[in-house]
């Protein structure tokens, strides 16, 4: 399996911020990298897919990028209603995912 | 638009059977494959497996000698059987559809349900 090891585990941030968190990959995934938001009793969304890919109705702030082992998640101006836990996974083979970014409210 | 729903039981002893259904609504779940996840403190989360209408299951080989997945499409439903649970089978399990109609590769999850908390425990 393709280990993913995220960073950080979690990070303060003020509205308006902007926010980077990063995934590494134990060998590469090509570009089977997807990004997802979890909140507490809500269904995990689907932010970005194929590393860059922004799904539909995501806002334009998310952006994924990447390449080889190192890929990263940039929330370009955070807004009150991203935080939340962030995690990246691979699908290259038996999917794996990351340990998950909380980003909280400095 | 489509919605899943995990449900079953909430509370599973050791050495007992888990079993969960995802209620698929807003489409018919041909054409799909349907993942199971589950996340808990000690592991985070988890990839479980997958199904497909057309017959075809991908299981994670950590736990494929526990795991059972079937389909019922007069239901619209999909079900999960994990044998001989202990402890370490506690978690949250979540049921999400792959992004693509029946790619034989692996893909993004989109979309996924609440998630239901099964706790084992005697």
């Amino acid at each position: 399996d393709i280990q993913m090891t995220q960073s950080p585990s979690s990070l303060s941030a003020s509205v308006g911020d902007r926010v980077t968190i990063s995934c590494r990959a134990s060998r590469s995934p090509d570009n089977y990298v997807n990004w997802y938001q979890f909140k507490p009793g809500q269904a995990p969304k689907l932010l970005i897919y194929t590393v860059s890919r922004l799904q539909s109705g995501v806002p334009s702030r998310f952006i994924g990028s990447g390449s080889g082992t190192d890929f990263t998640l940039t929330i370009d101006t955070l807004q009150p209603e991203d935080f939340a836990t962030y995690f990246c996974q691979q699908t290259y083979n038996t999917p794996t995912f990351g340990q998950g970014t909380k980003v909280e409210s400095k | 638009q489509v919605q899943l729903q995990e449900s079953g039981p909430g509370l599973v002893k050791p050495s007992e059977t888990l079993s969960l259904t995802c209620t698929v609504s807003g489409e018919s779940i041909n054409n799909h494959y349907y993942n199971w996840i589950r996340q808990s403190a000690g592991k985070g989360l988890e990839w479980i497996g997958r199904i497909s209408t057309t017959g075809r299951i991908n299981y994670n080989p950590s736990l494929k000698s526990r795991v059972i997945m079937s389909v019922d499409t007069s239901k619209n439903q999909v079900s999960l059987t994990l044998n001989s649970v202990t402890v370490a089978d506690t978690a949250v399990y979540f049921c999400a559809r792959d992004g693509i109609v029946l790619s034989g590769s692996f893909n993004w999850f989109n979309p996924w349900g609440r998630g239901t908390l099964v706790t084992v425990s005697s």
